[in-house]
């Protein structure tokens, strides 16, 4: 079946640096993405969404590109903090307002 | 409360007992979704529900598994002889309505069956 996956199962970056998180989808008919942060024993956390039809949209310090011709989605975290070390995923939905579905994640660590 | 509480945190069972999970969705948020995270793995979703209704249930593993929210608030997944492949953690998520995507989780609940 059509899946989201990720690039890169772990990511370390240094304080202060931008992180960027990548994740590419098989699902064309997907019309909607979202990223989740979860830190470890806990549910994860949602983040920021797009819309497929956007290409760009920015939160607080995080910025989500979606890139449907080559069916990429990143994550950019500016200024990278301790806090931001947990597990990210890509999710996606595929028209239908009752489920996602989740790649398997990279996990982001943050060195001083 | 706050946020969407799952109970218990923890469940150890015996192969083939029967377990019943159970999640408090955030006051107010009619959709309430469980999903299902092997380790190492993301979420894989087994059900969802609007208000009372499993609207979409295509997720479920098997007939060993069934949920209700017969009130349309509390939900219970409920697992009958279970087995070690069952072993996981078991994640609820509520959001206010099916268009809203900011889906809120609980912090799950580990099921491991010995």
């Amino acid at each position: 079946g059509e899946s989201v996956g990720l690039h890169l199962p772990t990511l370390s970056v240094q304080e202060g640096d931008n992180s960027i998180i990548n994740c590419a989808y098989s699902n064309s008919a997907s019309d909607y993405f979202i990223w989740y942060k979860q830190e470890s024993g806990k549910g994860p956390q949602f983040i920021i969404d797009i819309r497929s039809n956007m290409d760009k949209r920015q939160g607080q310090r995080v910025t989500v590109l979606l890139n449907k011709t080559v069916k990429h989605l990143s994550l950019q975290i500016a200024a990278t903090q301790p806090g931001d070390s947990a597990v990210y995923f890509c999710a996606e939905n595929t028209g239908t307002a009752s489920k996602l579905t989740f790649g398997t994640g990279t996990r982001l660590q943050v060195t001083l | 409360g706050a946020g969407v509480s799952q109970t218990p945190s923890n469940k150890v069972t015996e192969k083939g007992k029967y377990v019943e999970l159970r999640c408090d969705p955030i006051s107010g948020h009619t959709a309430l979704y469980w999903y299902r995270q092997s380790l190492g793995q993301g979420p894989e979703f087994l059900i969802y529900f609007q208000g009372t209704g499993a609207a979409d249930d295509s997720g479920l593993p098997n007939d060993r598994f069934f949920a209700v929210r017969p009130e349309g608030s509390v939900s219970t997944l409920k697992i009958q002889r279970t087995e070690r492949g069952d072993s996981a953690v078991y994640l609820c998520a509520s959001s206010l309505n099916p268009g809203s995507w900011e889906a809120f989780f609980g912090q799950g609940t580990r099921l491991t069956v010995v």
